[in-house]
């Protein structure tokens, strides 16, 4: 079964600064791969994904995340960090040959202090 | 509609009551998916729908949690005799293709008390 690890329970980074979160995967075959943002009493939205191609991907709001297989990560990156980037950041997963089910991480605290 | 739409978006319960929460996903969106946040953790899976069929509910916790998708369209989880244990944010999420971003709704607020 698919599995995600994101090691750290909270990130602090200062305004301005590069915010990176990392995650970790473990699936049987190939994977997609998938990065969520959830803002306080808010549902899950979108950043990005990996299908296949690059693997560099950019997604919303200046995130971007590198794919690498060999290190089995999908660490979720922005360059300069907003004090509105705050928030719950998971990580997700799916077996490409698998059954259908997203597997999650626990999710990263991201705190981007003024 | 234009996005996932959950409701109640709130609901106190007593223990040992019944509860219902709906989800409509967006139109034309084949499979829907049921997570379960407790505070302080990640998501948990709980229950995938493909059309009106559910070829995965490993995730559902016990006998309590049922669910139910009509017309390709809204699902119903149900959580019979609840426990205070079942207090979390019931998240509901649909796709049109699973290799695609799942959209997400904004989640009903269980509490049991």
């Amino acid at each position: 079964a698919q599995s995600v690890a994101q090691p750290e329970d909270q990130v602090n980074v200062a305004e301005g600064n590069p915010l990176t979160v990392k995650c970790t995967y473990s699936v049987s075959g190939n994977p997609y791969l998938f990065w969520y943002v959830q803002y306080p009493n808010r549902g899950l939205q979108f950043l990005l994904k990996y299908i296949t191609g690059d693997n560099l991907v950019k997604g919303s709001y200046g995130f971007e995340a590198e794919f690498n297989k060999s290190q089995t990560s999908f660490h979720l990156k922005k360059p300069s960090a907003l004090v509105s980037d705050s928030a719950l950041y998971f990580c997700a997963v799916r077996d490409k040959g698998g059954n259908n089910r997203l597997a999650f991480g626990k999710g990263n605290q991201v705190v981007v202090i003024p | 509609g234009a996005g996932v739409s959950q409701s109640p978006s709130n609901k106190v319960t007593e223990k040992g009551k019944d509860v219902e929460l709906r989800c409509d996903p967006i139109s034309g969106h084949t499979a829907l998916y049921w997570y379960r946040q407790r505070l302080g953790q990640g998501l948990e899976f709980l229950i995938y729908f493909q059309g009106n069929s559910a070829p995965d509910k490993s995730g559902l916790p016990s006998d309590r949690f049922s669910a139910e998708r009509t017309g390709e369209s809204v699902s119903t989880l149900t959580i019979q005799r609840t426990q205070q244990e079942d207090s979390a944010v019931y998240l509901c999420a649909s796709t049109m293709v699973p290799n695609y971003g799942y959209t997400f709704g904004s989640g009903t607020r269980l509490t049991v008390v």
